[in-house]
């Protein structure tokens, strides 16, 4: 089954601090995509990477930054030098390949991430 | 580009009372979805619409009807609404299709669901 765990409930940093959000997943499936959205207080969804399981390499995008491991089966995300505007919940999500399409994805429980100044 | 919209943004309703929750989006789509969201437990999915004509069953379905009125429209019904149904509720499209799972969504405002 698939399933995809966010341990940290909430993370509390100081701004300029990097910060870490956890996301490990489970699933049967070879073929499989892995997404993250933010949510920020005013409550819409954003989306910010999706990532397919053939490709490891870690991805950089401004103060982003992605780090995608089989091995381990996590796909975790780094904000370096955390900022104010970056206070939000974080969700990462799993779609499998071949669950008869239609982006079934699975989410995680979130992580709330607050950035005091 | 007003990508998906959702009506309305907040509702209380009364145990039993009916409501239908409206959902469109403008960027040609054919899969859209319906989500609740409950504190710490993320997203979960209610119903889901492939392409115009079809709907199917989510994660968390009972208690709700959906109806994909055209490509651009999902609705999605609460008959006899319960406590256990407040909620905060998204609407969300992609351009999956049936060989396509790797499309992101794209997610309307939401509607805070109260139900007393």
């Amino acid at each position: 089954a698939q399933k995809v765990t966010q341990a940290q409930t909430e993370i509390s940093v100081v701004e300029k601090e990097d910060v870490t959000l956890d996301c490990v997943y489970e699933t049967r499936d070879t073929t499989y995509y892995l997404f993250w959205y933010k949510q920020p207080p005013s409550g819409e969804l954003v989306f910010l990477i999706r990532r397919n399981s053939f490709d490891e390499q870690n991805e950089i995008s401004g103060r982003y930054s992605w780090n995608f491991q089989k091995s381990t089966s996590s796909f975790n995300f780094t904000i370096t030098a955390s900022q104010v505007v970056d206070s939000a919940v974080y969700f990462c999500a799993l779609s499998e390949a071949f669950s008869g399409g239609y982006n079934k994805l699975i989410f995680g429980a979130g992580t709330r991430l607050a950035v005091h100044p | 580009n007003a990508g998906v919209t959702q009506t309305p943004k907040f509702q209380v309703l009364k145990t039993g009372q009916s409501m239908t929750l409206q959902c469109a989006q403008d960027m040609n789509h054919n899969s859209m979805y319906w989500y609740r969201q409950d504190p710490g437990m993320g997203l979960r999915l209610i119903y889901y619409s492939a392409s115009e004509g079809t709907t199917d069953k989510g994660e968390v379905p009972n208690g709700y009807n959906v109806s994909r009125l055209n490509k651009r429209e999902f609705s999605l019904r609460l008959e006899s609404a319960a406590p256990s149904q407040t909620s905060v509720y998204f609407c969300a499209s992609s351009e999956a299709g049936r060989r396509q799972t790797n499309s992101p969504l794209h997610f309307g405002n939401g509607t805070r669901l109260t139900v007393t």
